[in-house]
């Protein structure tokens, strides 16, 4: 059974750079497709973009130019940096993991980790 | 861009049916899935790829999808079905979640 697991800064200063780690144990993450997914408080769901350790990304458009999504395999974790932030940008982050689309679901999240974009 | 919307709101009788949609251009063209997000928690996945259930997803939940509407279906709602459920369905590369339905079961 896999296993993700949040990690980073509950807050972040306005312009600064947000940065997440989620770390997956009991599955290897040189397979599948690694999102990450967030919740302003009280409102639903929005992707944020994928890595596929083939090397693939996708981003949310709203969001391009300041996401950047990495994996590390050596540690089995996969990373989010969003840039410039603002007090839009607070929200619970998830990280979950998917197949590969259009085909698969998100079968797998986080525990999510509330950031609070505040000076 | 591409938009998936649902009723704000959805309220049933325990033992009886919840019907929930989801709405978006040609979606029956695409998979839909949906999940369950209780407060507090993280979503999980009840529905994929329009009827599918995980394992250990209860029987009464089922999904269909046709047309422009993806539909959720809990037959015999107890009371602890009541969540907030959301659809998802993925659009050039780009993964869209709904807006959201909460469940309330009086």
């Amino acid at each position: 059974q896999v296993q993700l697991q949040e990690s980073g800064p509950g807050l972040v200063k306005p312009s600064e750079t947000l940065s997440l780690t989620c770390t997956v144990s009991g599955g290897s993450i040189s397979s599948y497709y690694w999102s990450w997914i967030r919740q302003a408080p009280g409102k639903g769901l929005e992707w944020i973009g994928y890595f596929h350790y083939s090397g693939s990304t996708s981003y949310h458009s709203s969001l391009k130019g300041r996401i950047t999504i990495s994996v590390d395999t050596s540690k089995n974790q996969f990373s989010l940096k969003l840039r410039s932030v603002t007090a839009a940008d607070t929200a619970v982050y998830y990280c979950a993991r998917s197949g590969a689309p259009p085909l698969a679901a998100f079968d797998s999240w986080g525990q999510g980790t509330l950031v609070t974009v505040s000076s | 861009s591409y938009e998936l919307t649902q009723p704000p709101s959805v309220s049933v009788s325990p033992g009886q049916t919840a019907t929930i949609t989801c709405s978006g251009d040609k979606l029956g063209d695409k998979y839909a899935c949906w999940y369950q997000q209780k407060p507090g928690q993280s979503p999980i996945l009840i529905i994929f790829q329009d009827n599918k259930r995980p394992s250990g997803i209860p029987e009464r939940f089922s999904g269909s999808n046709s047309g422009n509407t993806a539909t959720l279906t809990i037959s015999g709602t107890q009371a602890m079905d009541e969540a907030d459920y959301y659809c998802q369905a993925w659009d050039t590369g780009t993964a869209i979640f709904g807006t959201g339905t909460k469940v309330t079961v009086l």
